[in-house]
C-alpha cells in the first residue's frame, strides 16, 4: 500500500502558530485531507486540497501541498487548548473503480496553556 | 459526526465470542466503509461497500466479515474475537468522489 508518514507529537504554547507535517508516496493521489480527532470521538474533515492546488486557506487553517516533494502541510494560526487533538493526513488515490484512503499514524498536538 | 451512528461504543467481551459492530447513516451516502485503529498505525481498512449487496475486502479482513443489510446500514462480525482485535472500530460513509465521514466509534476490547 501506499506510505503517509506524520511524526507523532507535536507541543506549541496557546497563541502560537502551529504547523503539522506529512508526507506521502502515491503522486497520482487526487485530494489530500486533514482529519481532526478528539478524545473518545471518531474523525472531523477539517479541510481538504486538491492535488492541483498548492494552497488553502480557511479561517485559522491553512494547507500547503507541494506536489514536487509530496509534501503535506497544516498551519493552525493562534493555536488554542480546543485544538488539542491528534490530526490524521490521509491521501485518495485511485485504485481500479475506487478511490483508497490511506492514513498518517496521526500527530498529537498538545496546546499548552 | 451524529449522522454516522455506531452502537455499541463499547464493548468488552472474551476470547471465541461472535460480536457484531453496527453502523447505520442518515447521510445518503451510498458507499460505506469499516477501519481499525490502533495506536500510532493510523486506520486500516477492514471491508468496504459501494453498494447494497457489494462487499470488498480490504488490507485487514482476515477474521472479521460484514453485512451490507440496506443503504444505510452496514454491520462488522467478529466470527471468534481474539484479543489482537482489541482495537477501536470506526465506520465511515461517502458518496462518490465525496470526503468520507466517521461516526464516533467503538471500542471494543477482548479480554
Amino acid at each position: 500500500g501506499e506510505d503517509v508518514e506524520q511524526s507523532l507529537f507535536l507541543s506549541v504554547r496557546e497563541g502560537d502558530s502551529s504547523v503539522i507535517n506529512c508526507t506521502y508516496t502515491d503522486s497520482s493521489s487526487t485530494y489530500l485531507y486533514w482529519y481532526k480527532q478528539e478524545p473518545g470521538a471518531g474523525l472531523q474533515l477539517l479541510t481538504y486540497i486538491f492535488s492541483n492546488m498548492d494552497m488553502k486557506q480557511d479561517q485559522r487553517l491553512t494547507v500547503l501541498l507541494n506536489k514536487k516533494d509530496k509534501h503535506l502541510s497544516l498551519r493552525i494560526a493562534d493555536t488554542q487548548t480546543g485544538d488539542s487533538a491528534i490530526y490524521f493526513c490521509a491521501e485518495e488515490s485511485p485504485m481500479d473503480n475506487f478511490n483508497k484512503f490511506y492514513f498518517g499514524s496521526g500527530t498529537k498536538l498538545n496546546v499548552k496553556p | 459526526d451524529a449522522d454516522v451512528t455506531q452502537t455499541p461504543r463499547n464493548r468488552i467481551t472474551k476470547t471465541g465470542k461472535r460480536i457484531m459492530l453496527e453502523c447505520s447513516q442518515t447521510k445518503g451516502h451510498d458507499r460505506m466503509y469499516w477501519y481499525r485503529q490502533d495506536p500510532g498505525l493510523g486506520l486500516r481498512l477492514i471491508y468496504y461497500s459501494f453498494d447494497v449487496k457489494d462487499i470488498n475486502k480490504g488490507e485487514i479482513s482476515d477474521g472479521y466479515s460484514v453485512s451490507r443489510q440496506a443503504q444505510a446500514k452496514f454491520s462488522l462480525s467478529l466470527e471468534s474475537a481474539i484479543p489482537n482485535q482489541t482495537a477501536l472500530y470506526f465506520c465511515a460513509t461517502s458518496a462518490h468522489d465525496q470526503p468520507q465521514h466517521f461516526g464516533d466509534g467503538t471500542r471494543l476490547s477482548i479480554l
